[in-house]
């Protein structure tokens, strides 16, 4: 079956460190993968997408994320942690041909000040 | 340019009613999706329309149906409903295609009681 895995369900970092969000996948092709953010009571809002290319894809609000093949991982990273980066974090990928995402569970990240 | 509406944003509704939500996407995207989301199970895909056409659907039952029309706005229909149905629903646009990466609306929160 395919999925998306987040392993952490929270993520807590104090502002100013480097973040990291983890997400895994396990879907046939060449899936395309992305990463959400949804704030309290909100829809979800795109951050970035690897479709192809450079394994490094910058994103918005400094967020950047590395693609690895061979590990089937998609990390969302940010150098420095703000407070107002505290949300919710899905991890997408779209088959080519499916018109669907598969998302994973999200994680909550806390930025503590 | 305006995003993607909408309504209504909340709704309370009885156990075996049946209710109507509504999807504006954003202005020349053809493509509108339909995700369920609940604490318990995450984002899991309802429907996806394109140009009137359902072109791929979740695993739900039939009680869960869509349309889209000619002006690409689109709506979901939940028939008898239950409890279980209680969530917020949310709506995403695209264009060409989802992988691209979609925009999403606010959502409806429909609680059943």
């Amino acid at each position: 079956a395919q999925s998306v895995a987040q392993p952490e369900d929270q993520v807590n970092v104090a502002e100013g460190n480097p973040l990291t969000v983890k997400c895994t996948y396990s879907v046939s092709g060449n899936p395309y993968l992305f990463w959400y953010v949804q704030y309290p009571n909100r829809g979800l809002q795109f951050l970035l997408k690897y479709i192809t290319g450079d394994n490094l894809v910058k994103g918005s609000y400094g967020f950047e994320a590395e693609f690895n093949k061979s590990q089937t991982s998609f990390h969302l990273k940010k150098p420095s942690a703000l407070v107002s980066d505290s949300a919710l974090y899905f991890c997408a990928v779209s088959v080519p041909g499916t018109y669907k995402y598969i998302f994973g569970t999200g994680t909550r990240l806390k930025v503590l000040a | 340019k305006a995003g993607v509406t909408q309504t209504p944003r909340y709704l309370i509704k009885t156990r075996g009613q049946q209710v109507t939500l509504s999807c504006s996407p954003i202005s020349g995207h053809r493509s509108v999706s339909w995700y369920q989301q609940t604490p318990g199970q995450g984002l899991q895909f309802l429907f996806e329309y394109f140009s009137e056409t359902q072109r791929n659907k979740g695993n739900f039952p039939g009680r869960f149906s869509g349309r889209q029309f000619s002006n690409s706005r689109s709506e979901m229909n939940v028939s008898t409903l239950e409890l279980g149905d209680s969530a917020l629903y949310l709506c995403a646009s695209s264009s060409p295609t989802a992988n691209y990466g979609y925009t999403f609306g606010s959502g409806t929160r429909l609680t059943v009681v």
